[in-house]
């Protein structure tokens, strides 16, 4: 089967830095996904990986590691506008269709 | 402005009817997709079209039909024989072009509350 577990829920404070892990088990591989989600609004996009190593943009980084099966999204001087829900998506083959993670709760506190 | 949009944002209906919620997007994307996201849960796909009249069924397209008569658009029909249909209902569509890292756009969702 396919699988994709991320921790529920994470606090940190305004102006650290968090990492959210995801790790994965599927049928294949053709690159990870995070995606950033606001209560009750849209997913939005924010980094990809295919091959192994850190992707950096901004405040924001991702690493992945496919022997392992592991990425993780790394966040800098966290702002309170971070506090969102954040996605891992694996997409599985040349079909387009992701494999969705549950998604993991980051709360800033001041 | 290019986008996807979704109407309505919040819709409610009685048990038994069927209802149809809308989906736009004028990216020029080839590939659309219909999720579901139930709190706890990561999204799961119900419905995707690669090309215009051409749409495959996801993990749980019961009780759900589709149709993509134009590329700009992909409605989703909740028929009265899906047993839990309260739920947020995501569009998305993405260039489908192989090779590329391809991300998915969502328009706003649609929140459903069936009683």
């Amino acid at each position: 089967g396919q699988n994709i577990d991320q921790p529920t829920e994470m606090t940190a404070t305004e102006g650290a830095i968090v990492q959210i892990n995801c790790t994965y088990q599927t049928s294949g591989f053709n690159g990870l996904f995070w995606y950033q989600q606001h209560a009750g609004e849209a997913p939005t996009f924010l980094s990809y990986n295919v091959l192994d190593g850190l992707e950096e943009k901004g405040r924001f980084s991702s690493f992945l590691s496919r022997s392992k099966g592991y990425s993780y999204l790394l966040l800098k001087e966290l702002q309170m506008k971070d506090s969102a829900s954040y996605l891992c998506a694996v997409k599985v083959d040349s079909n387009y269709q992701l494999i969705w993670g549950a998604g993991t709760k980051l709360i800033i506190k001041p | 402005d290019g986008g996807i949009t979704q109407s309505p944002k919040y819709l409610f209906r009685k048990e038994g009817q069927n209802v149809t919620l809308s989906c736009e997007q004028n990216l020029n994307h080839d590939a659309m997709y219909w999720y579901r996201q139930d709190p706890g849960q990561g999204l799961r796909l119900i419905y995707y079209s690669q090309i215009v009249n051409d749409f495959q069924k996801g993990d749980i397209a019961e009780g759900y039909s589709v149709s993509r008569e134009k590329k700009e658009s992909f409605p989703l029909t909740v028929t009265s024989a899906q047993k839990n249909p309260t739920a947020f209902y995501l569009c998305a569509s993405s260039l489908a072009l192989e090779g590329t890292q391809d991300e998915q756009y969502f328009g706003p969702g649609t929140r459903l509350t069936v009683t």
